[in-house]
This record gives C-alpha cells, structure tokens and sequence, in this order.
C-alpha cells in the first residue's frame, strides 16, 4: 500500500524567511504532485514532477523529486503573508492504479 | 477555458437520506476522479471514470457510487447518508488518464 507522509504538518513561520516541507513516499511512483488549498478551497496545481532530479519553481516556491530517496521537497525563498495555505503532495503510482495519494498536508502560516 | 464545474457547492442532508453531487469537466477532458476530504481521514480516492467506465474504485463502501456519461460529465452517489460522510467532495479532470488533475471548487456535504 502507497503512504505519503508530509512533515511538518504545521509549519509558522515570519516573512522573509526560507524554509522546506518534505514528502516521503513508500513505493515506486510515475509522479508527484504539490497543491495548495486555501481555507474553504478546492485545490490549486502548483507543480507536477515527473523525473528523477526533477526541479520546478514558480516564484518563491521550487519543487524537486529524488525518485532514488523517494522524496520530495517543497522550498519556500523569502516568504510572504500570500503563501500562507495548506499545501498538499500527491503520489501517482502510475497503471491508473488508486488515484492520487495525498500526504495530509502541511498547514502554513507565514506571519509578518 | 472554464475549469472542473461541480453543484452544488452546499448540502446539508438527514442521516438515511441519499444525494447526489454532480462534476463538469474541462471540455475536452475525459477522466473524472473524485475524492472525499475530511479533517480526520485526509484527502482520499474514491473512484475515477474515464470513457464512461469506472477504472478503479479507493476503499469506501457501496453506497458510495458513480457514473460517467457520454459528454463526460459525473455524477456520484451516496445512499443511506450516515453522519460520517459529512465532507468536502472534490472532483478532479484530467484530459487522459494518468495525467495532470484539475480539481474543482467542492461540494461541501453535511449530514445531520
């Protein structure tokens, strides 16, 4: 059976500062995802990563896969009030198997 | 473009009765997931549709069911409402399967 686990779940943080959430997965995955749901949201696609030593970033935010480890990591540079969220990885094992495993989430707030 | 289009966004229910939720996709789109998010169980996978078959199904109850239609549009079911099944019901597209999921805004469902 697929786990994801995220860590921290909580995470608070000032503005300006740097910090990493960490996803860790069980078995052999196609592909990793981050969202970000805001109170009372559906969820918002940040990255999608697809290959071993795979590094994305928009803006503040920057994403890599190490399939090797199986982990990801979700660097934030610089942080805002903006990027206060919850912010979710997903594991895709791939054959159309099981949908999306979520990790339970990393709750964010970033305080000026 | 419109995103993934799900209604209601509100329901409130009595325990016993059954409902149904309902999720357009982005056009051209022609696989739905659909997931259950609560604050205890997390975000999980309860089943997918693609061509209007059901491919797989996550470890929920028969009550719990689906279809998917020939515009690719979905409905999902719960009969026998029980307290537990109060969540926000997220429904997912993507244009194949195996590929990026776009989620809509939710049904929030609440049973009393």
């Amino acid at each position: 059976e697929l786990k994801v686990e995220q860590n921290p779940l909580f995470l608070s943080m000032q503005e300006g500062k740097n910090y990493t959430i960490y996803c860790n997965y069980s078995t052999t995955s196609d592909r990793l995802y981050w969202y970000r749901q805001d109170p009372g949201k559906s969820l918002e696609s940040l990255f999608v990563l697809l290959s071993n030593g795979a590094v994305k970033q928009e803006g503040r935010l920057m994403a890599s896969l190490d399939t090797k480890a199986r982990l990801s990591t979700l660097h934030i540079t610089a942080a805002v009030h903006d990027l206060s969220a919850t912010y979710f990885c997903a594991v895709d094992k791939g054959g159309g198997a099981d949908g999306l495993t979520f990790g339970k989430g990393t709750h964010l707030i970033i305080q000026p | 473009k419109a995103g993934v289009t799900q209604t209601p966004r509100y329901l409130i229910k009595t325990r016993g009765q059954q409902v149904t939720l309902s999720c357009s996709p982005i056009s051209g789109h022609r696989s739905v997931s659909w997931y259950q998010q609560t604050p205890g169980q997390g975000l999980q996978f309860l089943f997918e549709y693609f061509s209007e078959t059901q491919r797989n199904k996550g470890n929920f109850p028969g009550r719990f069911s689906g279809r998917q239609f020939s515009n690719s549009r979905s409905e999902m079911n719960v009969s026998t409402l029980e307290l537990g099944d109060s969540a926000l019901y997220l429904c997912a597209s993507s244009p194949a399967v195996n590929t990026e999921a776009f989620f809509g805004q939710g049904t929030r469902l609440t049973v009393v």
